[in-house]
């Protein structure tokens, strides 16, 4: 199974600032991976696939980037609406595995 | 708009079954993969499996393998996740997943609101 790792687990930002969530996977996967945003009490929600395509309707200060192993979740001005746990996915084979998540807040 | 609605999730004792149901509207279902994936307090998010368009391919995690069955009924817009012998770790938040209608490595675009299996005697 492709295992993906996330990191940082958790980070605390201020309104307007930079975030940058990054996963990696133990092995090539392309670009077969999504990003989702889970707000508290809500189902997850789709922002990336393709590693680097917006989903219809996301805000553009959300962006992906990344091909191979590595790849990055970048919030180019954190507001406050983006408080949320976000998860990475790689869709290259089953199974289909999630990273542990990453858990944004506002400081 | 696209819409995925869960239902069927139950206090259910150990060993015992569950049907979850799914009806999905405003799109073309036949069309589309769809994928079950379930989530744990605290254990994140796990992919359940995968079914294709004309149900003649599906795709299970190996802790649900020879337990759990996905089906989908193209005539009425219902994807199905039988469960058997259900375990105390299969509790979790089930949720009902639109994937792609062509590559499935494309994956996923829409998510149900979700529905809880409780597996506990």
């Amino acid at each position: 199974d492709i295992q993906m790792t996330q990191s940082p687990s958790s980070v605390s930002a201020s309104v307007g600032d930079r975030v940058t969530i990054t996963c990696r996977a133990n092995q090539d996967i392309s670009n077969w991976l999504a990003w989702y945003q889970q707000k508290p009490g809500k189902a997850p929600k789709v922002l990336i696939y393709g590693a680097s395509n917006l989903q219809s309707g996301v805000p553009s200060r959300f962006s992906g980037s990344g091909f191979g192993t590595d790849f990055t979740l970048r919030i180019s001005s954190l507001q406050p609406e983006d408080v949320a746990t976000y998860y990475c996915q790689q869709a290259k084979n089953f199974p289909w595995t999630f990273g542990q998540g990453t858990k944004v807040e506002i400081k | 708009e696209v819409q995925l609605v869960e239902s069927g999730g139950d206090l259910v004792q150990p060993g015992g079954s569950l049907r979850l149901s799914c009806v999905a509207s405003g799109f073309t279902f036949s069309n589309y993969w769809m994928t079950w994936v379930r989530q744990t307090a605290g254990k994140g998010l796990e992919w359940v499996g995968n079914i294709n368009q004309d149900d003649t391919e599906t795709y299970y995690v190996d802790s649900v393998k020879g337990r759990f069955t996905i089906s989908r009924d193209n005539a009425k817009n219902l994807l199905f996740l039988q469960m058997n012998s259900l375990r105390a770790e299969d509790t979790a938040v089930y949720y009902c997943l639109r994937g792609s209608s062509g590559l499935v490595r494309l994956g996923p675009d829409y998510w149900g609101q979700g529905t809880l299996v409780t597996v506990s005697s």
